[in-house]
């Protein structure tokens, strides 16, 4: 059973425009979420996270939106570049154990 | 560079052979992660450290793997007797956590490919 899921496999959009990527979850124990950003043949970079206490998180040109009742959360990328195309993971932490991975939205951006 | 290291980054072994793999942390990292990803899936959990304390196995972690990780820094990675459903990228992570505490941010490296044939 995944805990952790990531419904769309993939995602393509025009550069400039906005790249929303969704992440659904099952337990209500998790308590701090992240974004991880992957090329191939690389290790996962980390990106961007958010702590259950709060509904949203700002870096830059991403932001990551979180709903625990309905237990989701987005990734939003404005504006999306070209170099923005990789996987994209959403993680969860349950109290400080080891982080749980849906997996993974592909991102294309097209100039 | 003072990232999460990993070697070798490629590793191809026939069937039945061991295959070790070695990870130095982010140096003041305490806790020490081994992944495993395959094609169209993300991380899957393996093990973690806490220290040299192995505190948490998957049950992904048949008892042809052993991890160790003697001195609470570097970590390895041992796969005895290969099988061909073992190739995947290995990948290892470190993070500054605490037991009970979230907020851990893990930090990966560049990840060990391995083929079995």
């Amino acid at each position: 059973d995944q805990q952790v899921k990531q419904n769309s496999p993939s995602l393509s959009v025009q550069e400039g425009r906005i790249s929303i990527l969704n992440c659904d979850y099952t337990n209500s124990m998790f308590d701090y979420f992240l974004w991880y950003k992957k090329y191939p043949a690389e290790g996962p970079t980390f990106l961007i996270s958010i702590s259950s206490i709060k509904d949203k998180n700002e870096d830059g040109r991403f932001t990551v939106f979180l709903n625990k009742s309905a237990k989701h959360l987005s990734l939003h990328i404005v504006p999306s570049q070209p170099g923005d195309s990789a996987v994209y993971f959403c993680a969860a932490d349950q109290a400080g154990t080891a982080l749980i991975f849906g997996k993974g939205t592909t991102l294309s951006v097209s100039s | 560079d003072t990232g999460v290291s990993q070697d070798p980054r490629h590793k191809i072994t026939k069937r039945g052979q061991n295959v070790t793999f070695r990870c130095d942390p982010i140096s003041e990292h305490n806790r020490l992660y081994w992944y495993r990803q395959t094609l169209g899936q993300g991380p899957e959990f393996l093990t973690y450290f806490q220290n040299e304390a192995q505190l948490e196995k998957s049950r992904l972690l048949s008892d042809r793997f052993s991890a160790e990780r003697p001195k609470g820094s570097f970590s390895t990675l041992e796969i005895q007797r290969t099988e061909q459903g073992d190739s995947a990228m290995y990948l290892c992570a470190s993070s500054l956590g605490h037991q009970g505490r979230s907020g851990n941010t893990i930090y990966f490296g560049e990840g060990s490919w391995l083929t079995v044939v």
